[in-house]
């Protein structure tokens, strides 16, 4: 089965400096997703990103998908000590309607 | 409107007991998944049921796991018979409609440790 997988699986920055997470996975899909997970709390969705897209935009997030490559990447930019959680993209295939989550990005934002 | 609910937010049970995990999804949603998380781990489907419906339950163990949405109430998943390994986090999702259409709306989880 296809398995989203974050890269790097840890990154700590300044704050203030951008911060770059990938995501590959295996299969064709309908739209890739990225949340964010706070330690020890629930997921709170950031973006869609539908298969006929390349780039999406919301506030200091812009996506990018390329599905040729079966890849993608979150860039956070201006990043904020609030930013520090961890990050998950995750798939959903052709098809099926669960959601394919990958291993997560902890990223650190020091102060 | 509401997010999705769940609860209890942390559930505590010796092994051999039985965890009842609820999820209220959010209003007007008839879509309901549920994931379960390990430590340090991403989510791992286990289930996706519409009313009265189990749709896909791919990812759920073959024994003491199930699942249901009611025609009215929440869902429920339950586990009997709990084992340590069981302890984790479980997130409940819902979408008003196909998952390939829209995204999915996660609730703050339940956490449940087996002692």
């Amino acid at each position: 089965s296809q398995q989203g997988e974050e890269d790097p699986q840890a990154l700590s920055i300044q704050e203030g400096e951008n911060a770059t997470m990938n995501c590959s996975y295996k299969t064709s899909i309908n739209n890739l997703q990225w949340y964010r997970q706070n330690s020890g709390r629930g997921l709170v969705h950031l973006i869609l990103i539908r298969s006929n897209e390349r780039e999406k935009h919301s506030g200091r997030l812009r996506v990018t998908l390329d599905t040729s490559k079966k890849s993608s990447s979150l860039l956070i930019t201006a990043s904020r000590a609030a930013d520090t959680a961890s990050y998950f993209c995750a798939t959903d295939e052709e098809g099926a309607q669960k959601l394919v989550f990958g291993q997560g990005t902890r990223l650190t934002i020091n102060p | 409107n509401a997010g999705v609910m769940q609860n209890p937010r942390h559930l505590v049970r010796r092994r051999g007991q039985e965890a009842r995990l609820r999820c209220s999804p959010m209003k007007g949603h008839s879509h309901v998944y549920w994931y379960r998380q390990l430590p340090e781990e991403g989510l791992k489907f286990m289930v996706y049921l519409q009313k009265e419906n189990i749709i896909d339950e791919s990812g759920m163990p073959k024994e003491r796991f199930s699942a249901e949405f009611p025609k009215e109430g929440p869902s429920i998943l339950r586990i009997q018979q709990v084992v340590r390994g069981d302890s984790a986090a479980y997130f409940c999702a819902s979408s008003p409609q196909l998952a390939g259409m829209n995204e999915q709306f996660f609730g703050p989880g339940t956490r449940l440790t087996v002692l």
